[in-house]
């Protein structure tokens, strides 16, 4: 595609849900990203994909989170039981390699609200 | 770690005036990347600019420049003739150089609210 693509656009969940928020990166890009952007956390990294692969999940906020990405394509992020305090928009990027400063491209972003 | 500050919160500029939003950061590392996005009310971030620090000429793309100061740890970002569509959020950003296990991660600022007044 022309660029990175997320769904769904915007998210309402009850707290305790799970959802799962999707991302497509742009074609032959192998690297992957998930950024999460909150009003008190400002804009906090959270895990990266080379190929299918995602060497530190360090960056996960606790082991509600998870994430995996198939194909070296799409990738899937899932918040179970979700808390108010995973309200937030939560970010997609990738970029053509890992490292060497490659530029990361955003997607439009997925905003999660959980009542 | 490293920590990237933004210590101008909002910022307003008159159409076609020049404007520069300040950006400051800490590492240890001798090689890294710096970039400034803009992130418009659409929510995508939008690379603006990008800097390696290894250069020392600044980095120019059209109406937008930077002011890179390694020894002070300063990266400003210069606008000129600013236009309406200017208006948005922008982002410093700090990435280390290689591909060991955190070295393509970003690390944003707080940000800045520029807006561009008519």
């Amino acid at each position: 595609g022309a660029g990175v693509s997320q769904s769904p656009s915007n998210k309402v969940t009850e707290k305790g849900k799970d959802v799962e928020l999707r991302c497509d990166p742009i074609s032959g890009h192998t690297a992957l990203y998930w950024y999460r952007q909150s009003l008190g956390q400002g804009l906090e990294f959270l895990i990266y994909f080379q190929g299918n692969s995602a060497p530190d999940k360090s960056g996960l906020p606790s082991d509600r989170f998870s994430a995996e990405r198939t194909g070296g394509s799409v990738s899937t992020l899932t918040i179970q039981r979700t808390q108010q305090e995973d309200s937030a928009v939560y970010l997609c990027a990738s970029s053509l390699s890992l490292g060497g400063g490659e530029t990361q491209y955003f997607g439009p972003g997925t905003r999660l609200l959980v009542l | 770690a490293q920590t990237v500050t933004q210590s101008q919160p909002e910022m307003s500029v008159q159409e076609a005036e020049t404007v520069t939003l300040s950006c400051t950061y800490d590492t240890s590392e001798s090689n890294y990347y710096l970039f400034w996005y803009k992130q418009p009310p659409s929510r995508q971030m939008i690379l603006v600019i990008r800097q390696e620090a290894y250069k020392q000429q600044n980095a120019t793309e059209n109406r937008f420049s930077v002011n890179f100061q390694k020894a002070a740890k300063s990266f400003s970002l210069k606008i000129s003739d600013s236009q309406l569509g200017d208006t948005a959020m922008y982002f410093c950003a700090f990435m280390k150089h290689g591909r060991e296990t955190s070295g393509s991660r970003l690390t944003f600022g707080e940000g800045t609210q520029l807006t561009v007044n008519p």
